[in-house]
């Protein structure tokens, strides 16, 4: 597509589940990133995979949060046992360049919105 | 730790006026400062950049200034359209950080431009 599709737009989940969040990136896109702005709070890197380099997860906030990237396309944000804290925007951005000044390169999908109840 | 500060949640200024949204930072090893744009249910889109080995960039109705030794930026709109309401979000990097292109971002801040 033509544009980096994140599905669900919204997810409501009770407390203890499990979610999966999907990021479909620009084809080609070697770079993919999540981010997640919960409320009143700034943007906050989660985590980031670079072709077949292994990821920098060095903002995923605890064990219950992993990602996977298959194939260097789709990714998954999977969160389990959910908790309340968990509720925010949770933001996927790719980007054809990797060099820092290539961040203004990149290209966020418009997020999914996690409500844990 | 907030590494990247916006103070003001919000700004509101008249069409055609001036907006000025403020950044300050804490990381003296910041060296690119990013500035993105986000309507609601929108992603953020890139904005304006800048170079820590410059002071200032322009691009059409967009000016961002950097103050190292204040450890501060700033975005200038001029005019400011009705169109330019948005959340606006400062974000840095530092070199350590290679080429992950990995950002730290500010709260935003919510600018209403009223006709």
């Amino acid at each position: 597509g033509a544009g980096v599709s994140q599905s669900p737009s919204n997810k409501v989940t009770e407390k203890g589940k499990d979610v999966e969040l999907r990021c479909d990136p620009i084809s080609g896109h070697t770079a993919l990133y999540w981010y997640r702005q919960s409320l009143g709070q700034g943007l906050e890197f989660l985590i980031y995979f670079q072709g077949n380099s292994a990821p920098d997860k060095s903002g995923l906030p605890s064990d219950r949060f992993s990602a996977e990237r298959t194939g260097g396309s789709v990714s998954t944000l999977t969160i389990q046992r959910t908790q309340q804290e968990d509720s925010a925007v949770y933001l996927c951005a790719s980007s054809l360049r990797t060099r820092r000044q290539g961040a203004s390169g990149y290209t966020f999908g418009s997020g999914t919105r996690l409500t844990v109840v | 730790d907030q590494q990247v500060k916006q103070n003001s949640p919000s700004l509101s200024v008249q069409e055609g006026r001036i907006s000025i949204l403020n950044c300050d930072y804490t990381n003296s090893m910041f060296d690119y400062f990013l500035w993105y744009k986000k309507y609601p249910a929108e992603g953020p889109t890139f904005l304006i950049s800048i170079s820590s080995i410059k002071d200032k960039n322009e691009d059409g109705r967009f000016t961002v200034f950097l103050n190292k030794s204040a450890k501060h930026l700033s975005l200038h709109i001029v005019p400011s359209q009705p169109g330019d309401s948005a959340v606006y979000f400062c974000a840095a990097s530092e070199p350590s950080w290679g080429n992950t292109g990995k950002l730290i971002f500010g709260q935003g801040t919510t600018l209403q431009v009223k006709p």
